[in-house]
């Protein structure tokens, strides 16, 4: 299996932040690797594909980057809306598997 | 707008099976450019993978479920559904089903079910 970790497990900012997220993978996945948003009681919602891709619709504060085993996400001058919890996830293997998730919350 | 709703028991009883369906619309699910796939998330835990199939049936399990876990899809229904054997309280989650965009360097799941929570119990 392909383990991600994620860093921090948790994350207090305040509004207008910038944050970032990292993401390591214990092999190399290239760019085999996407970001989720995930508010309480719902589905996770795409944010960043292929490693720094921006999905249809998301607001260009949010980026990703990286290849190989190290990944970030960030997000510039944080809103309201964007505290929820993030799931980095990689593609590269046919067992596809997931971060342990980092929670954003207010400070 | 493509969507997707997860359907069945929210209650199964431990040594039983688990069937879930997900039935999709606004879309096709026999698109060459997807796979359709099941993810859990246990209460207040991550996402894990369960599997996924594609429209001609091929499919693929996660190694730790395998051998309780059958997906199947039926393409004149516009469905594709889960079933996971003889069940414990550890399957206890929230079940969601989505589609995985599958091409050349992009395989992501953009389009989400809303999950349904299915408690194993007696």
């Amino acid at each position: 299996d392909i383990q991600m970790t994620q860093s921090p497990s948790s994350l207090s900012a305040s509004v207008g932040d910038r944050v970032t997220i990292t993401c390591r993978a214990s092999q190399s996945i290239s760019t085999y690797l996407n970001w989720y948003q995930q508010k309480p009681g719902k589905a996770p919602k795409l944010l960043i594909y292929t490693a720094s891709s921006l999905q249809s619709g998301v607001p260009s504060r949010f980026s990703g980057s990286g290849s190989g085993t190290d990944f970030t996400l960030t997000i510039n001058s944080l809103q309201r809306e964007d505290f929820a919890t993030y799931y980095c996830q990689q593609s590269y293997s046919t067992l596809i598997t997931f971060g342990q998730g980092t929670r954003l919350e207010i400070k | 707008q493509l969507q997707l709703q997860e359907s069945g028991p929210g209650l199964v009883k431990p040594s039983e099976t688990l069937s879930l369906t997900c039935t999709v619309s606004g879309g096709s699910i026999s698109s060459s450019s997807y796979y359709w796939g099941w993810i859990r998330q246990s209460p207040g835990k991550g996402l894990e993978w369960i599997g996924s199939i594609y429209h001609s049936g091929s499919n693929y399990y996660n190694p730790s479920l395998k051998s309780r876990v059958t997906v199947s899809v039926d393409t004149s229904k516009n469905h594709f559904s889960l079933k996971l054997s003889s069940v414990t309280a550890a399957d206890t989650a929230v079940y969601y089903c989505a589609r995985r965009y599958t091409a050349i360097l992009q395989y992501y799941f953009d389009y989400w079910g809303q999950g349904t929570l299915v408690t194993v119990s007696s």
